[in-house]
């Protein structure tokens, strides 16, 4: 168990709809970072956020967004769904100072 | 394109076999991390490696970093079907205020017994 929790695990949902993707870092973890996975892709860097505030941006789609809440946990609201968003959707936090990135068990969202 | 490559991308050995998976940049990195990952689990830190030319050994993998810092390899010494998983590196990149991994898309390995 990585300390990192994700909510929902699972998720199946209809093209043109929307879905918030919920995260609980580690203890004390002030970044969180958002990942996709898919197939042929492989891990992508979405975004970086520490202690409330956006830190870096990746390959995020317009049509999602993400905040860090004043406790610490994350959103990711991905809007305006496609067949092409089904993927894997990790979480991960980091330490200040800590080299090593804590994944979640990430949420599989299925998009029909 | 890609920023990190690793080859093979798939890989089938028999148990007790030797294997060699490579992570190839043309980015330098501040450090490389080599990441293990099982079906419906999110990718688990096995090691990470900072200095050009670093060995690191852990039991029976062996991980080393290109003296350039651009590229790496993983090496397991007689597999057991217990390291059969989706093998990942990723490399570190610093920005002003901000740490960022760039993963690799991984090698799936199957060990059979």
């Amino acid at each position: 168990d990585s300390g990192v929790t994700q909510t929902p695990k699972h998720l199946i949902t209809a093209t043109g709809q929307r879905v918030t993707l919920r995260c609980s870092p580690r203890s004390g973890d002030l970044s969180v970072y958002w990942y996709q996975q898919s197939l042929d892709q492989g891990l992508q860097f979405l975004i970086q956020y520490y202690n409330g505030e956006e830190r870096a941006k990746g390959n995020i789609l317009e049509r999602f967004s993400a905040q860090q809440f004043p406790d610490l946990h994350s959103e990711l609201n991905l809007s305006s769904l496609e067949l092409g968003d089904s993927a894997l959707y990790f979480c991960a936090s980091r330490r200040v100072g800590g080299n090593t990135i804590y994944f979640g068990e990430g949420s599989w969202l299925t998009v029909v | 394109t890609q920023l990190l490559e690793q080859s093979p991308q798939f890989l089938s050995i028999q148990e007790g076999e030797n294997l060699t998976v490579y992570c190839n940049s043309s980015s330098v990195f501040s450090s490389l991390q080599w990441y293990r990952q099982e079906p419906g689990e999110g990718p688990v830190l096995l090691v990470t490696v900072v200095t050009g030319g670093e060995v690191k050994k852990l039991k029976r993998l062996t991980f080393q970093f290109g003296d350039a810092r651009k590229d790496s390899s993983l090496h397991i010494t007689a597999a057991q079907p217990g390291d059969t998983g989706l093998y990942l590196c990723a490399g570190e990149l610093r920005g002003a205020g901000s740490y960022q991994l760039t993963f690799g898309k991984g090698t799936k390995l199957s060990v059979i017994p």
